[in-house]
């Protein structure tokens, strides 16, 4: 079946370092999106990419579809403390449900 | 506006014991429903999901079972729970174009001992 497999699983910066987070499909997409989970909470969506080679910025937040589509990566640029939690990639093929990816728990200290 | 509540937030049990865990939608109809676990610092396992009443896939077999008996509420059992069943639940609903993302509950925080 489909994986979806993200590095790394854990990654601990000082604020005003940057971030970034990978995400690798075993088959190819027809989009990805992803999703931030703060410490105690819920998943939420922050966007969805859909086209070859995209790239979508949201402020501090670069994300990138890859050419083959069957990669993706967030960049935080000039991390805060707010930034703080666990981002998470989802693949979806088709009309399949979304597979997630395994996350990447990102700590940001002050 | 849609809204997607589950409870309890948190829950305590015995190894064996019985599970119902209960997700309702408000603000939509016929939607497609998920629910998903997340072990301790780890990612979101599909557990099974419903695009209609009565209809349920099952993604990873195990002690669990879904049910949904109206639109709006799926619900998550067990007959005898073990250990590594602890974990966050969370249900989930998939929004409409153009992105058909995830909408995820609270959840609950299941602690087996």
């Amino acid at each position: 079946g489909q994986q979806v497999m993200q590095i790394p699983q854990y990654q601990h910066v000082q604020e005003g370092e940057d971030f970034t987070t990978y995400c690798n499909s075993s088959t190819t997409l027809s989009n990805i999106q992803w999703y931030k989970q703060r410490p105690g909470g819920h998943p939420v969506f922050l966007i969805q990419l859909v086209k070859s080679g995209e790239v979508k910025k949201q402020k501090r937040l670069t994300f990138q579809f890859g050419e083959a589509k069957k990669n993706s990566s967030l960049h935080i640029t000039a991390t805060q403390t707010t930034d703080v939690g666990t981002y998470f990639c989802a693949g979806r093929t088709g009309r399949r449900a979304l597979t997630f990816g395994s996350g990447t728990r990102l700590q940001v200290q002050p | 506006s849609q809204t997607i509540h589950q409870w309890p937030a948190t829950l305590v049990q015995p190894v064996g014991s019985p599970l119902s865990l209960e997700c309702t939608v408000e603000g939509t109809s016929n939607p497609n429903l998920y629910w998903y676990r997340q072990a301790a610092g780890r990612g979101l396992q599909l557990l099974f999901y419903s695009v209609g009443i009565g209809q349920i896939s099952s993604e990873v077999p195990q002690n669990l079972s879904a049910s949904r008996p109206q639109d709006r509420q799926f619900i998550l059992s067990s007959k005898k729970l073990l250990l590594s069943d602890s974990g966050f639940y969370l249900c989930a609903w998939t929004g409409t174009e153009p992105f058909y993302e995830q909408y995820f509950g609270p959840g609950t925080r299941l602690t087996v001992t």
